[in-house]
């Protein structure tokens, strides 16, 4: 595609349900990032897919979000058992290369509110 | 832990005027600096970057320069224009993957 996409754009859930959050990256990229960005703040990094290499977890936050990227390409990042200080925007990167040099291209976000 | 920082948390300017925006960083270890725009309810937008063995970089109407000596960086925008107006992030990588982002400053442009 154009750039990188994300699914939903808004999700509203109820404290303790699952969620899951969807990345589609420029196509040919090879590395994915997930960042979590709270109101009025920066951008907090939570995981780094490279290629075919063990992803780099050291942002999340807790053993309740995990990450998964399939075949190289789609990336899913799922929360569960979600809190109320969940409740952020969550955004998407990809690169074409691997060293952490290259631009990351972001998504629009999915906007995560946790009621 | 390491932060990069921003002295300035909104800054407004006049339509036509020279923005500067300032950014602090702490890794002396990072090497890649990269200055992003993010428009509400967008993702954030790459708009220049630098690297360690350079002390300036010049793109259209932006300019960012780089000390190194007191770990400064700052995003310069000439004849300022109301589509500026967005929050403005730094951010540094020491190392492979991860980015470190400032908090951001909004830049207002008064018409």
């Amino acid at each position: 595609g154009a750039g990188v996409s994300q699914s939903p754009s808004n999700k509203v859930t109820e404290k303790g349900k699952d969620v899951e959050l969807r990345c589609d990256p420029i196509s040919g990229h090879t590395a994915l990032y997930w960042y979590r960005q709270s109101l009025g703040q920066g951008l907090e990094f939570l995981i780094y897919f490279q290629g075919n290499s063990a992803p780099d977890k050291s942002g999340l936050p807790s053993d309740r979000f995990s990450a998964e990227r399939t075949g190289g390409s789609v990336s899913t990042l799922t929360i569960q058992r979600t809190q109320q200080e969940d409740s952020a925007v969550y955004l998407c990167a990809s690169s074409s290369t691997s060293g952490g040099r290259d631009t990351q291209y972001f998504g629009p976000g999915t906007r995560l509110t946790v009621l | 832990g390491e932060n990069v920082g921003l002295h300035l948390p909104t800054l407004s300017v006049q339509e036509g005027d020279n923005s500067i925006i300032n950014c602090a960083y702490s890794n002396s270890a990072s090497d890649y600096f990269i200055w992003y725009k993010q428009e509400s309810g967008k993702g954030p937008q790459f708009i220049i970057d630098i690297r360690s063995n350079m002390d300036k970089r010049q793109g259209q109407r932006v300019t960012v320069l780089l000390n190194k000596t007191v770990k400064h960086l700052s995003l310069q925008i000439a004849a300022t224009q109301p589509g500026d107006s967005a929050v403005y992030f730094c951010a540094e990588t020491p190392f492979t993957g991860k980015l470190i982002f400032g908090q951001g400053t909004t830049l207002q442009v008064k018409p």
